[in-house]
């Protein structure tokens, strides 16, 4: 069965600062990887997804992030904070097989402090 | 803005009360997923329609139920309100036919429902 785990609940950085939110997954094969964030009283908002092929995936509002099969990782990256990222960040992989259903993770929130 | 729009915004039921949310999709999408997002957590997912059929179902009871429409909008029903039903449902609307796994879904803002 697939899962997802975020082990940090809550990370504080400073703007500027660089960032990255861990997570890990659990699926039978090569799974498809997604980030998405939700900002307070908003839906959810697609940041970047891993299908295939390289590894190291860009995304909208200068996030990156990368696949790492032998550690079973897909971590969040972006190099320099900005207020405006202050939001709930959610890890998720998707079903390979029914229904093309996403299992997110528990989410972590990320503080921007001046 | 994903295209995808959800009402009410904000409910409140009783328990043992039913209740009716509704989605409305992006033009073209064939696809919609309802998730069930509890305080902290993240969104669970409850089933999803794919042209006005149900095509998966995560682990929900019955007294979940849906129905999609030929013109984009779907509802999501629940009955016999408990407690636990408390939470942001979100629905997520996608170009994708069935094990098109690639296509990317498309957030509503959600509805808040609280159970007394």
């Amino acid at each position: 069965a697939q899962s997802v785990t975020q082990p940090d609940i809550h990370i504080t950085v400073s703007e500027g600062a660089s960032l990255e939110l861990r997570c890990n997954y659990s699926y039978g094969a090569t799974p498809y990887l997604f980030w998405y964030v939700q900002s307070p009283g908003q839906g959810l908002q697609l940041l970047l997804k891993y299908f295939s092929g390289d590894t190291l995936v860009q995304g909208i509002k200068g996030f990156e992030a990368e696949f790492k099969r032998s550690q079973s990782s897909f971590n969040l990256r972006k190099p320099s904070v900005h207020w405006s990222d202050a939001a709930e960040y959610f890890c998720a992989v998707g079903a390979k097989t029914g229904a093309n259903n996403l299992f997110f993770g528990t989410g972590t929130r990320l503080t921007v402090i001046p | 803005e994903t295209g995808v729009t959800q009402s009410p915004t904000h409910l409140i039921k009783t328990r043992g009360q039913q209740v009716t949310l509704r989605c409305s999709s992006q033009s073209g999408h064939n696809t919609v997923s309802w998730y069930q997002q509890a305080l902290g957590q993240g969104p669970q997912f409850i089933f999803q329609y794919y042209r006005e059929e149900e095509n998966g179902r995560g682990n929900f009871p019955p007294r979940f139920s849906g129905l999609q429409f030929p013109n984009y909008s779907s509802e999501l029903n629940v009955n016999a309100l408990e407690l636990d039903d408390s939470a942001l449902y979100l629905c997520a609307s996608s170009l994708g036919a069935s094990g098109r796994f690639a296509d990317t879904q498309y957030f509503g803002p959600g509805t808040r429902l609280t159970v007394l």
